[in-house]
């Protein structure tokens, strides 16, 4: 069982920016960074943000990140074709003294 | 350019075990803490674990504490994960990942598969 709450699934149609939402608790998200990677079929995960709003570089503009308290957010703006992936969220855990990753949302171009 | 390969994956019967490497490539090996992480078919990232870079500190998911060992050879560029007493929950693409800042993983190699049947 993930330790962070994402939606399953986001869609949106290409131009629209499309919102996925991570929940967790003081421990992990509450206090320490947020990070979000975006994984296609077949291949290894890739670092899209990092401390809940840095980019690494390489990664658009359109891709941004939010947190407040316990929750996260990564939104895509301009939405694109070439975004359609799997996104995971993870943050370290305190309590549990390791890396909690979110269950992944799958987002769809409509 | 940042290389991660993976290798040493394979099938294994339960309650067997398997070594698994990654040959780390273009950084400084010995400057960066590392990280496996694994994927079942179908499924999430689940974290496994995570080593120091001077082999100093070590964590391990619950679900493989007491079962797996982490370890590097900073001389060699390299990195191991263990794996003991191995059941069919642990059958997954196994990743090694390299530590960046806040606790991120900033390069991931391309993950070697680990079956687990009889």
């Amino acid at each position: 069982q993930s330790m962070l709450t994402q939606p399953p699934s986001a869609s949106g149609t290409p131009g629209q920016r499309v919102t996925i939402s991570c929940s967790g608790s003081n421990s992990n998200i509450g206090s320490n960074g947020v990070h979000w990677y975006q994984q296609f079929p077949g291949t290894a995960p890739k670092l899209l943000m990092y401390n809940y709003n840095q980019r690494p570089s390489g990664v658009p503009a359109r891709f941004s990140g939010s947190k407040s308290g316990t929750s996260a957010s990564l939104a895509i703006s301009g939405l694109q074709s070439e975004d359609e992936a799997d996104y995971y969220c993870a943050a370290w855990d305190d309590s549990l003294n390791g890396r909690v990753f979110g269950g992944g949302t799958k987002v769809t171009v409509l | 350019e940042v290389q991660l390969v993976e290798s040493g994956g394979g099938l294994v019967q339960p309650g067997g075990s398997l070594r698994l490497s990654c040959a780390a490539s273009g950084f400084t090996f010995s400057d960066y803490s590392m990280n496996w992480v694994r994927q079942a078919p179908g499924k999430g990232l689940e974290w496994v674990s995570y080593i120091t870079s001077s082999s100093g500190t070590i964590y391990y998911a619950d679900s493989v504490k007491g079962r797996f060992t982490i370890s590097r050879d900073n001389a060699k560029n390299s990195l191991y994960l263990q794996m003991n007493s191995l059941r069919d929950e642990d059958a997954a693409i196994y990743y090694c990942a390299r530590g960046y800042y806040y606790d991120s993983c900033d390069f991931w190699g391309q993950g070697t598969l680990v079956t687990v049947s009889s």
